[in-house]
């Protein structure tokens, strides 16, 4: 049971490329979840979904797109990618939030490093 | 809005020893969940134990048990018996049911490092 995972797990761009994560989960969660992680700031959330077709903006949405035509994967695109936007970024997937106790499942992370 | 606090940005304890890592919480949602997640240098976000605002007793798994004091809004982690692999970071998190967008929102964390 693969559970979430996220590719790639490094990446180097310069200034002003484009790129897509790719998430992908096996556990028919309706909820998906992009975080980033900088020191010293915790995890903060970029953008969610709530199901497939459907996005929403987090705490920290700009400079990043993202989509989720299928249910088992959420994609993170930066267009023109910035050095602020050199971080981790974690994907994580949940059941729906009709329950508080339901934790949320983790990708591996990715190194996202802007030159 | 709701927001986490975690105070300690960095712990040391001797190992074998218990030692208690600490959150705050605010929030105006009726009902919520408090999480506690590891995340060791390998990078990977460990789940470890989970309570919920209604529950009348504090959680507890294995040697990690959660400290909840809601009149005072507090969900400290306590680990009892301290490894020398449980040095890593350690974040709270809450999850709110109610008013807020219900997403899990973490704190700044706190770097536990346990000496031989």
């Amino acid at each position: 049971n693969a559970g979430v995972t996220q590719t790639p797990k490094f990446r180097v761009l310069k200034t002003g490329q484009s790129m897509t994560l790719l998430c992908a989960q096996d556990m028919n969660h309706e909820y998906m979840y992009w975080y980033r992680q900088d020191p010293g700031m915790g995890l903060r959330l970029i953008h969610y979904s709530v199901g497939e077709g459907t996005t929403a903006k987090g705490e920290v949405p700009d400079g990043y797109n993202v989509s989720r035509l299928k249910k088992q994967n959420f994609l993170l695109g930066l267009e023109s990618a910035a050095p602020s936007q050199t971080s981790v970024y974690f994907c994580a997937s949940s059941y729906p939030r009709g329950r508080t106790n339901e934790k949320l499942f983790f990708g591996s992370g990715t190194q996202l490093s802007v030159l | 809005a709701q927001k986490i606090t975690q105070t300690q940005p960095g712990m040391f304890v001797q190992e074998k020893e218990a030692v208690t890592l600490d959150c705050t919480y605010d929030t105006s949602d009726p009902s919520y969940g408090l999480f506690w997640y590891k995340q060791p240098s390998s990078g990977e976000m460990i789940f470890l134990i989970y309570q919920g605002s209604y529950d009348q007793q504090n959680a507890t798994e294995g040697r990690y048990s959660l400290n909840f004091q809601k009149a005072r809004k507090s969900a400290n982690l306590v680990i009892s018996a301290s490894q020398l692999g449980d040095s890593a970071m350690y974040f709270c998190a809450m999850r709110g049911y109610g008013g807020s967008q219900g997403n899990l929102i973490f704190g700044k964390g706190t770097k536990l490092s346990v000496k031989p």
